[in-house]
């Protein structure tokens, strides 16, 4: 199947800090992807679709401010968590649509983000 | 009523069983089904995609969607303990670009 792929698989930063998440997909182009934070056994939280060349669409209660996306190219997309706080602390994962197989959505192998 | 329930289990099977997950939902717009299958501290990985009613089958899975009673189902037969994770189902209205509306997942042990 496609493969998506997500950098850093961790990364611990400093409060106050910010952080940057790659996705990227690997060998297929993704004009849609889309970002979600999942805490311990719960199951994923859509964050906001992230559109190739245009705004990302955020979820309610989602602050855009403090969750930056960027989709610059139809292969990556990036999440900043900005000004980050202990309570940021998640699993986040991204995920892209291959429109060549359909549109199947394929998830990365997620990266975990604790702030301290 | 959320848009998709799912029973979070626990569920705990001996080897060799046959496994039965299932969601319901309550929106019939939806038209693509997929069920993920999630290891701890892992992505979600794509196991069975299925658009609209029917049957679909590979290998030791089986994906069932029944459109009409807003109903699907994941079978996994000849059960292993590598089985051992939590299996979510997704849908959404449109292919691609439209977000996909998770069940909660269900957390399934096989035990050898």
């Amino acid at each position: 199947g496609a493969v998506v792929s997500q950098h850093p698989s961790r990364v611990i930063c400093k409060s106050g800090t910010s952080v940057k998440i790659e996705c990227r997909s690997l060998d297929f182009q993704a004009t849609t992807m889309f970002w979600y934070r999942q805490f311990p056994k719960k199951s994923l939280m859509l964050m906001a679709t992230s559109n190739e060349g245009s705004k990302a669409t955020y979820e309610q209660g989602v602050e855009k401010d403090k969750f930056l996306i960027n989709h610059a190219s139809l292969t990556l997309s990036t999440l900043t968590v900005t000004s980050a706080h202990p309570e940021d602390s998640s699993f986040y994962i991204c995920s892209a649509a291959d429109a060549s197989s359909g549109n199947t959505i394929y998830f990365g192998e997620g990266s975990w983000l604790t702030v301290v | 009523q959320k848009e998709v329930e799912q029973d979070p289990g626990p569920l705990s099977v001996p080897e060799g069983a046959i496994v039965s997950l299932n969601c319901t939902y309550s929106n019939s717009a939806f038209q693509y089904f997929m069920w993920y299958r999630q290891y701890s501290r892992k992505g979600p990985e794509l196991l069975m995609y299925t658009y609209s009613s029917g049957n679909k089958e590979d290998g030791r899975f089986t994906a069932q969607v029944d459109k009409s009673s807003k109903y699907i189902s994941l079978f996994i037969r000849d059960s292993q303990p590598s089985d051992s994770a939590t299996y979510l189902c997704a849908m959404t209205l449109n292919s691609g670009n439209t977000p996909l509306v998770f069940g909660k997942g269900t957390r399934l042990s096989v035990i050898a």
